[in-house]
């Protein structure tokens, strides 16, 4: 199985929007609602911040919101701000307890 | 505040066994139903899942590393461990613990990582 397909980067600028997606296949994305996205801070341990496509850990703010249409679930990012700077990872259930990831987005804030 | 922190060699020679420990803090291993995760996350990669060990001991391994890999827990240590043989430097990777309630389908909290290195 493929990873997930994420872009490479995305940048924006303070009090902007962005959006991360996440390309799967109907194995994977497209057949379970079961999409969860990471931010990483380099050095850091990675923070769950959307889980089942869309809904958000407590204490997440609700600048960040999770979509998702057919085979490509979405991370947006709204009113950035510079903490936000991270690399964020899109994982998918693919069935028979496997999960797969994407490569990853580094997201910049200009 | 459940954390997570991984410890072990960072330099493994080519066919020998790496050996990894992850230690649970801040709640017991043994306390709910969660799943103990091993993820990697070779240089330039995406990330991995290696395989995970069950509060009880069961587990589930990647298909395309089964063959070399045992995932463990220690409850009196509050530990789980990861132990990957015959490593080749397509091994080389950050190595994450990371933990799943066993009726979710994402990762709830992990480790900082650590890096392993194979190598000669």
């Amino acid at each position: 199985q493929s990873a997930l397909t994420q872009p490479r980067s995305v940048s924006g600028s303070p009090g902007q929007s962005v959006a991360i997606s996440c390309t799967g296949t109907s194995s994977d994305v497209g057949g379970y609602n079961y999409v969860s996205w990471y931010q990483h801070h380099p050095g850091k341990a990675p923070k769950l911040i959307i889980y089942d496509v869309t809904k958000r850990p407590s204490g997440v703010p609700d600048r960040f919101s999770g979509s998702k249409s057919g085979n490509t679930a979405s991370l947006t990012i709204s009113g950035l701000q510079a903490e936000d700077e991270a690399d964020f990872y899109c994982c998918s259930y693919a069935g028979a307890y496997t999960w797969l990831f994407g490569g990853g987005t580094k997201l910049t804030v200009l | 505040q459940v954390q997570l922190q991984e410890s072990g060699p960072g330099l493994v020679k080519p066919s020998q066994t790496l050996s990894l420990t992850c230690t649970v803090s801040g709640g017991s291993i043994s306390s709910g139903n969660y799943y103990w995760n091993w993820i990697r996350q070779p240089a330039g990669k995406g990330l991995e899942c290696i395989g995970r060990v069950y509060t009880s001991g069961s587990t589930n391994y990647n298909p395309s590393l089964k063959s070399r890999v045992t995932i463990s827990v220690d409850t009196s240590k509050n530990q789980f461990s990861l132990r990957l043989s015959s490593v080749t430097a397509a091994d080389t990777a950050v190595y994450y613990c990371a933990r799943m309630w066993d009726r979710a389908y994402y990762f709830d909290y992990w480790g900082q990582g650590t890096v392993v290195t194979v190598s000669s």
